[in-house]
């Protein structure tokens, strides 16, 4: 089944500013780390950020720090992606993914993924 | 930072074949290399995690190993539905993660 489902996709012109979503229906939001990943036209995968389960801690992809940010509702069981300033370079389709990170901090793998949504911006 | 390549970056192969891809780290990663499958449209599937343990759910015909710079994805007998993208992924850093740039594996 659908467990993550991203929204908020869209196309917006240079210098624009996008707000992305990811509903969670499984039962267990608050005990995962999550993530936003994304894929560019034709390119891999690169991650873009983390939150941690209680939004204590954030980091960035140097590609985005200080123009994304990243934020959750744990009530309503959803991740957040605040995205300012977009360039052409921001367009690609963008994922959300749980993980469970322990003290360390390393280990963790992302699963499950959502089938991502689409930003192009574009003048 | 660390990075991650991948080979071969493209590969034919016939419904039957074994097939291997090669992923390195650019520094020692211990353990921590993850394997994920992407078809078009479709969300990332994980398939390995910590190097070789295989995802609940994931066929046995894949599996993996290495540990420290080196790790090989394989598949011992191709599926018609294992044509897709596979990445490598370290979760070594702590403040980020790179995936490997992709191998995409066709139909011969």
């Amino acid at each position: 089944e659908v467990q993550l489902v991203e929204s908020g996709g869209g196309v917006v012109q240079p210098g624009g500013s996008l707000r992305l979503s990811c509903a969670d229906s499984g039962s267990t939001f608050d005990d995962y780390t999550m993530h936003w990943v994304r894929q560019a036209p034709g390119k891999g995968l690169e991650w873009v950020s983390l939150i941690n389960w209680d939004g204590s801690t954030t980091y960035y992809a140097d590609s985005v720090k200080g123009r994304f940010t990243i934020s959750r509702d744990n009530s309503k069981k959803s991740l957040f992606l605040h995205m300012n300033s977009l360039r052409s370079e921001d367009t690609a389709f963008y994922y959300c993914a749980k993980s469970v990170r322990y003290g360390s901090g390393r280990g963790d793998w992302f699963d499950p993924w959502g089938q991502g949504t689409l930003v192009t911006v574009s003048s | 930072d660390i990075q991650m390549t991948q080979s071969p970056s493209s590969l034919s192969a016939s419904v039957g074949d074994r097939v291997a891809i090669n992923c390195r780290a650019s520094q020692s990663i211990s353990n921590y290399l993850n394997w994920y499958q992407h078809k078009p449209g479709k969300a990332p599937k994980l398939l390995i995690y910590a190097a070789s343990s295989l995802q609940r759910g994931v066929p046995s015909r894949f599996s993996g190993s290495g540990s420290g710079t080196d790790f090989t994805l394989t598949i011992s007998s191709l599926q018609p539905e294992d044509f897709a993208t596979y990445y490598c992924q370290e979760s070594f850093s702590t403040r980020m993660y790179s995936f490997g740039p992709g191998t995409k594996l066709e139909i011969k």
